[in-house]
């Protein structure tokens, strides 16, 4: 069974850092490109960022370009999200998803808080 | 940025009744490879995201079948032939041509 379990949200301070990762299981991790995909509070989805099988590509969208940064440890089947700069309208539920092009299986999700 | 709008926002339904959901890209979506990779999902209430749709019209394992997707290059629909109390929820459409990638507004269904 595919599973995707986020972890590393929480309350953090504007200007603040936080690491986000995703367990994966279930699947063949590096076989797989993985995508962040966001839900701010009462508000639609937005995409985040992609990298693919093996870390040489990865993806951003304007809005954390510079201050966000994905990664992956294929032996550790591990996906992560480091945020830095953060900023109230990053406040949102962080999901986890499996493929970039037709994104099937999504994590519950996380949710990071920017507030002072 | 590819933008990609639905339509209505909204959309109250009578149980047993059709459902349509109107999906328009700002650029065509036909990649290099010939797919075209124009996604739906399904939210419901405090849920994750689920897949319905992918590549237009090809309906994910466990998808009731009276979900359907059509439509090509920059307009694409979602259809319900008969919603059910369970279709409760909010879709949304996603496009993987382009990057970065981008998602629809989202269409809020709810019943009547």
């Amino acid at each position: 069974e595919v599973q995707l379990l986020e972890s590393g949200g929480g309350l953090v301070q504007p200007g603040g850092s936080l690491r986000l990762s995703c367990a994966a299981s279930g699947f063949t991790f590096s076989s797989y490109a993985m995508t962040w995909v966001r839900q701010a509070p009462g508000k639609g989805l937005e995409w985040v960022s992609a990298i693919g099988v093996s870390s040489t590509t990865t993806y951003y969208a304007d809005s954390v370009k510079g201050r966000f940064t994905i990664s992956r440890d294929n032996s550790e089947n591990t996906l992560y999200l480091q945020m830095n700069i953060l900023r109230a309208e990053d406040t949102a539920v962080y999901y986890c998803v499996r493929g970039v092009s037709w994104p099937d299986f999504w994590g519950q999700g996380t949710l990071v808080t920017v507030s002072s | 940025d590819v933008v990609m709008t639905q339509s209505p926002l909204s959309l109250p339904v009578t149980l047993g009744q059709p459902a349509s959901i109107s999906c328009r890209s700002s650029q065509s979506l036909v990649y290099s490879d010939g797919n075209t990779y124009l996604n739906w999902f399904q939210q419901r209430p405090g849920q994750s995201p689920r897949r319905l749709i992918y590549k237009v019209s090809n309906r994910d394992s466990g998808v009731p079948d009276r979900f359907s997707g059509s439509g090509s290059v920059t307009d694409f629909t979602l259809k319900i032939s008969r919603v059910e109390t369970e279709d409760v929820g909010v879709y949304y459409c996603m496009q993987g041509t382009h990057w970065p990638r981008t998602f629809g507004q989202g269409t809020k269904v709810e019943i009547k």
